[in-house]
């Protein structure tokens, strides 16, 4: 089955210690990017790799951190998470060229405290 | 700066009616423009898409418009079901990459 896999689904933490959000997708997607959800906010890019070991900002990156070293997976790391970061976490997927629709992992919810 | 505007407060219908939400925008130059539905908690499922030459696009009981020239989408579901409640969110291609921006989002209930 296609799809985006996020691990962990949901995460509480404290201030300062560093974690990983993995993302992985089954569809030799090349690009891959970041969102978080926050209410009246809406959905917002924080990062995007367009294909291995090519990632960019988004709209909102300020204490994230992405890699791309595999084709496959794309995972997000706070080095240092603050409350700010509580959040919904989206990691996406989507073939590059021409108009192709996105596919989106079943979310990460991150509780800082 | 650049915009994408839904109205955020909620519709309510009547089941069997139609819903029509909007999309409007402001600043950008879109090659097309994508709706996606999304369930409380889950992550957005894309619905359709429509091109910028195109005026209009249906799946089964989904309907899109697409206005370039009043910068505007139009989002119809006829014949509404309980099971339509959703919250519906458009989408941007910006120019140069495949990077979309997203409205905020309109919520739907359909009531029996």
């Amino acid at each position: 089955e296609a799809q985006v896999t996020q691990n962990p689904r949901y995460l509480i933490t404290v201030t300062g210690k560093k974690l990983t959000v993995t993302c992985s997708q089954n569809m030799n997607h090349e690009y891959m990017s970041w969102y978080r959800q926050d209410p009246g906010l809406g959905l917002r890019q924080i990062y995007y790799s367009m294909n291995v070991e090519a990632t960019d900002k988004g709209d909102v990156p300020e204490g994230y951190k992405v890699s791309r070293k595999e084709k496959r997976n794309f995972p997000l790391i706070l080095e240092s998470p603050s409350p700010n970061q509580t959040s919904l976490y989206f990691c996406a997927s989507t073939r590059t060229g021409g108009v192709n629709e996105q596919f989106f992992g079943p979310g990460t919810r991150l509780t800082v405290l | 700066s650049q915009k994408i505007e839904q109205n955020s407060e909620a519709l309510n219908i009547q089941e069997g009616k139609t819903a029509t939400l909007t999309c409007n925008y402001t600043n950008y130059s879109p090659a097309y423009l994508q709706w996606y539905r999304q369930d409380p908690g889950r992550g957005p499922v894309f619905l359709l898409l429509i091109r910028e030459n195109e005026k209009e696009k249906r799946k089964e009981r989904l309907k899109v418009t697409f206005d370039t020239t009043l910068k505007q989408s139009l989002f119809h579901i006829t014949a509404s079901q309980p099971a339509d409640s959703a919250t519906y969110l458009c989408a941007l291609k910006r120019v140069g990459n495949n990077r979309l921006a997203f409205g905020k989002g309109n919520q739907v209930v359909v009531i029996p």
